[in-house]
């Protein structure tokens, strides 16, 4: 299966920060990359798919980047509502792997 | 719309079974490939399995914590996917999303579509 590395596990910002999530696939993926943010007692929301297409509906702020095998999410100025959990799944095999999280916390 | 319904869960004791159902709307069901992941209590998620469309072979696969134990099912004349769980551990206690593969227009590149997941709990 492929591994997916994403750090940091914690990323502590404040409002308005510019903040980067990184996701490492143990092979090439191409661009077969989703990004999520997650809140409590929720599924996983889809933000970014393609590695870099934003979803309908998503803030502009977020967007991403990257092929083959390393990967960015990047927020460009935090809101309050962006404090969540982060996830990247890659989906170039069915047997969807996903990163481990990543908590964004004040 | 296009979504992913999903129903059943509740709760078991360990060794029980329980079904898991997952109904599509608004795409080609019988052309898609329908994955189980899951997300235990405060943890990351895991896939589950996956049964292919009945075009490509219809066969499923499946992860090696529950290979043995879950079977993964479709019936394309409703729509839906099935999972079908036995010998219940209290390990498999977890938020269950069955999730496809979608091209919305006016994009033409496939994005993932996931239900809203269902609770399994597994409790003496």
């Amino acid at each position: 299966d492929i591994q997916m590395t994403q750090s940091p596990s914690t990323l502590s910002a404040s409002v308005g920060d510019r903040v980067t999530i990184t996701c490492r696939a143990s092979q090439n993926i191409n661009s077969w990359l989703a990004w999520y943010q997650q809140k409590p007692g929720k599924a996983p929301d889809l933000l970014i798919y393609k590695a870099s297409t934003l979803e309908s509906g998503v803030p502009s702020r977020f967007s991403g980047g990257g092929s083959g095998t390393e990967f960015t999410l990047t927020i460009s100025s935090l809101h309050p509502d962006d404090f969540a959990l982060y996830y990247c799944q890659q989906y170039k095999t069915f047997r969807y792997t996903f990163g481990q999280g990543t908590k964004l916390e004040i | 719309e296009v979504q992913l319904v999903q129903s059943g869960g509740g709760l078991v004791k360990p060794g029980e079974s329980l079904r898991l159902s997952c109904t599509a709307s608004g795409l080609p069901f019988n052309f898609a490939w329908m994955s189980w992941v899951r997300q235990a209590p405060g943890k990351g998620l895991e896939w589950v399995g996956l049964i292919k469309s009945k075009s490509d072979g219809g066969t499923a696969d499946y992860g090696a914590p529950v290979k043995g134990r879950f079977n993964i099912s479709r019936d394309d004349s409703k729509s839906s996917s099935y999972l079908l769980m036995d010998s219940l551990r209290t390990e498999d206690t977890a938020m269950y999303y069955c999730i496809t593969e979608v091209t919305l227009p006016p994009s033409v590149t496939p994005r993932p579509l996931w239900g809203q997941g269902t609770r399994v709990t597994v409790s003496s």
